[in-house]
């Protein structure tokens, strides 16, 4: 799977909009890009996924690069549960690796009240 | 609530014994992922499982195996224990098996400590 590269920390105020970037510049045209999150104490919770076009859902929004070598995951109004570690993830659409994510070191989200 | 459960919760043992994790997936999920998680290596992926059969395999020592029954849950058996297995392992389900992406369902974990 091709690497990520995120920053290690951010912090945000809360209900602030928190922009949480991604570099993945060895991306291939059959990876699509997931976001994942860890909340303290909890396991890796599924944010979003997409491939090329933006996407939105409940609970974020995915901006992809036009070359599709970063991404940035869009909290619109951060709250203090949002703090939590944010992992960019690649994953090939082919069985040939059976699904299996690879997580890097993440981004640790810090909310301030 | 994921929908994914894992027992036990906790696990305290000793080095050299084995220990059995066990994992239901969502109702309709036919793929069952293992990971571990530790302070030095972060989350690694140890291996996969569909609908019983082994799909792929990660950073698995010798020493762990799993399987998927015909119900669908899985065991992982961590065996002659090291200092170093201590760690938080999750399991995670999804529908398909890698063709279609699909969403990983997390349960709660099982932290092993090996004293």
């Amino acid at each position: 799977d091709a690497k990520t590269t995120q920053p290690n920390s951010m912090e945000s105020n809360e209900e602030e909009p928190v922009h949480l970037p991604c570099n993945h510049s060895t991306i291939s045209g059959t990876d699509y890009i997931h976001w994942y999150r860890q909340l303290p104490s909890q396991g890796p919770e599924y944010v979003i996924h997409g491939l090329t076009s933006n996407v939105n859902n409940r609970m974020a929004s995915l901006a992809i690069a036009e070359d599709r070598k970063s991404s940035t995951l869009i909290l619109h109004r951060a709250t203090l549960r949002d703090a939590a570690v944010y992992y960019c993830i690649l994953r090939e659409n082919y069985g040939g690796s059976q699904g299996n994510l690879i997580f890097g070191k993440g981004t640790k989200l810090s909310v301030k009240p | 609530d994921s929908g994914v459960t894992q027992t036990p919760k906790h696990l305290i043992t000793a080095t050299g014994q084995r220990v059995t994790l066990r994992c239901s997936p969502r109702s309709g999920d036919l793929s069952v992922y293992w990971y571990q998680q530790s302070l030095d290596q972060g989350l690694q992926f140890l291996i996969h499982y569909y609908n019983g059969e082994e799909r792929a395999k990660g950073n698995i020592l010798e020493r762990f195996s799993a399987q998927q029954f015909p119900d669908l849950h899985s065991e992982l058996n961590l065996s002659s224990l090291e200092l170093g297995d201590s760690a938080l392992y999750f399991c995670a389900s999804s529908v398909g098996a890698g063709q279609v992406v699909h969403e990983q369902f997390f349960g709660p974990g099982t932290r092993l400590t090996v004293l």
